[in-house]
């Protein structure tokens, strides 16, 4: 079945660093591919979407391009905050047609130091 | 996209009690689905709530231990029955809201931290 694999975390890095959290898939078809962001003690909200292939998903500075020949929608940012402190979770749409059912990832947890 | 709210936003339970968990959108909508995310872990689909239908549950969760009711377009509960501590999750709701590019997105509301002692 479909799956979603990310990279372990915590990813600890400083201030102003580049970010790279690694996700890639498997699934049948051609699903949409999401990240979400979960902030310390808040619901998860999603930061980025692609729906197609090498679609770039951008948003509050957080890029990921859907690259179908990689199976991989790998998260960067250019320059982190303190203020990105969270957890990620890369989640796909299932093959089935409900619309509501995603496959997340294990998420990552990353640690931003002043 | 919709604002969903959910009471409580968090307990702690006993062994052997259930807890039922609302959820209130603030637009109508077809589906609502409940989510469960274990302590560090990710987050499963519970079950699809639709309108007037019985819900319709993943594999591995049953109608017995997660009864689900949808009254109406924006409102839904989820009971987690007979507890034990390996319930102990955050439960989220969710529902499928259509963005400005015409995506299905998913939106979650704050979720439910229950713990069970």
């Amino acid at each position: 079945g479909d799956s979603v694999t990310q990279m372990e975390g915590p990813v600890t890095l400083s201030e102003e660093a580049f970010l790279t959290i690694n996700c890639t898939y498997t699934a049948t078809g051609y699903p949409s591919l999401f990240w979400y962001v979960q902030y310390p003690g808040e619901g998860l909200q999603l930061l980025l979407k692609a729906t197609k292939a090498d679609d770039k998903g951008s948003n509050k500075g957080f890029e990921a391009t859907y690259r179908k020949e990689t199976t991989s929608f790998h998260l960067e940012k250019g320059s982190v905050q303190v203020s990105d402190s969270a957890v990620y979770f890369c989640a796909l749409s299932g093959e089935s047609s409900n619309t509501g059912k995603l496959i997340f990832g294990q998420g990552t947890t990353l640690q931003v130091k002043p | 996209s919709a604002v969903i709210s959910q009471k409580p936003s968090r307990d702690i339970c006993q062994r052997g009690t259930s807890l039922t968990i609302q959820c209130q959108v603030d637009s109508q909508v077809t589906m609502m689905f409940w989510y469960r995310q274990q302590p560090g872990q990710s987050l499963t689909l519970i079950a699809t709530a639709n309108q007037g239908s019985e819900a319709t549950y993943e594999s591995g969760f049953v109608i017995d231990k997660f009864p689900i009711s949808r009254p109406n377009l924006t409102f839904s509960t989820l009971t987690v029955s007979n507890m034990s501590p390996e319930d102990s999750s955050i439960y989220l709701c969710s529902v499928v809201w259509q963005d400005k590019s015409g995506a299905n997105v998913l939106t979650f509301g704050a979720g439910s931290r229950l713990t069970v002692l």
